[in-house]
């Protein structure tokens, strides 16, 4: 079974900063099933980006995914107020399907 | 405008059962695989089950098999899941999910706490 392992735990920065957030993989994994999710308080997950580095519909481009094998990263450019929330990787196993989730990065304001 | 709403949650002791649902519109129900997904308070997510467009597969995490039924009805466009034996630890708000892989589509979930 993957373990996903997030890094930091909490990440502490001001609007206007570039945001670096990782994912770390036990194993190698499928590149197409490797996503990311933003959520905020009280709300359900949003799909930000899946595939590694497709956008999800909607999603501003100062949101990019890179990565491969074990090592994934989610960057956010530029820091918007709104942007501060907790933000989960993901994989998915199609036989038999199975979804993994990272214990989460919370992006807070410095 | 694609809409999941789930219901049916709240307190129970210990060894209760409960029965979740989700209403789905805005979309072709029979045509998605459906999710349940819980995060416990404060915590990250776990997901919990998987049923295919016409329930030929399910799936379950190990902590819930023989314990949760997933289940859904194509013509009422409403997925279920049925919750027995339930555990402290089987608090959690619980989300349906749409899709296979990633879900780009949630509801705003429904609490399930576990307590005598």
């Amino acid at each position: 079974e993957i373990v996903l392992t997030q890094s930091p735990g909490t990440l502490s920065l001001s609007p206007g900063e570039r945001a670096t957030l990782s994912c770390r993989a036990s194993q190698s994994v499928s590149s197409n099933f490797l996503a990311w999710y933003q959520q905020k308080p009280g709300q359900a997950p949003r799909l930000l980006i899946y595939g590694v580095s497709t956008r999800a519909t909607g999603i501003p481009d100062r949101f990019s995914g890179s990565g491969s094998g074990t090592d994934f990263t989610l960057t956010i450019s530029r820091l918007e107020p709104e942007d501060f929330a907790v933000y989960y990787c993901q994989h998915y196993t199609s036989s038999p399907p199975r979804y993994t989730f990272g214990q989460g990065t919370k992006l807070e304001i410095k | 405008e694609v809409q999941l709403v789930e219901s049916g949650g709240g307190l129970v002791k210990p060894g209760g059962s409960l029965r979740l649902s989700c209403a789905a519109s805005g979309f072709t129900f029979s045509g998605h695989s459906m999710n349940w997904v819980r995060q416990a308070p404060g915590k990250g997510l776990e997901w919990v089950s998987a049923i295919s467009r016409d329930s030929s597969y399910i799936y379950y995490v190990d902590s819930v098999k023989g314990r949760f039924i997933i289940s859904r009805d194509n013509a009422k466009n409403a997925l279920y899941l049925q919750m027995n034996s339930l555990r402290a630890e089987d608090t959690a708000v619980y989300y349906c999910a749409r899709g296979v892989g990633v879900s780009g589509y949630w509801g705003q979930g429904t609490l399930v706490t576990v307590s005598s």
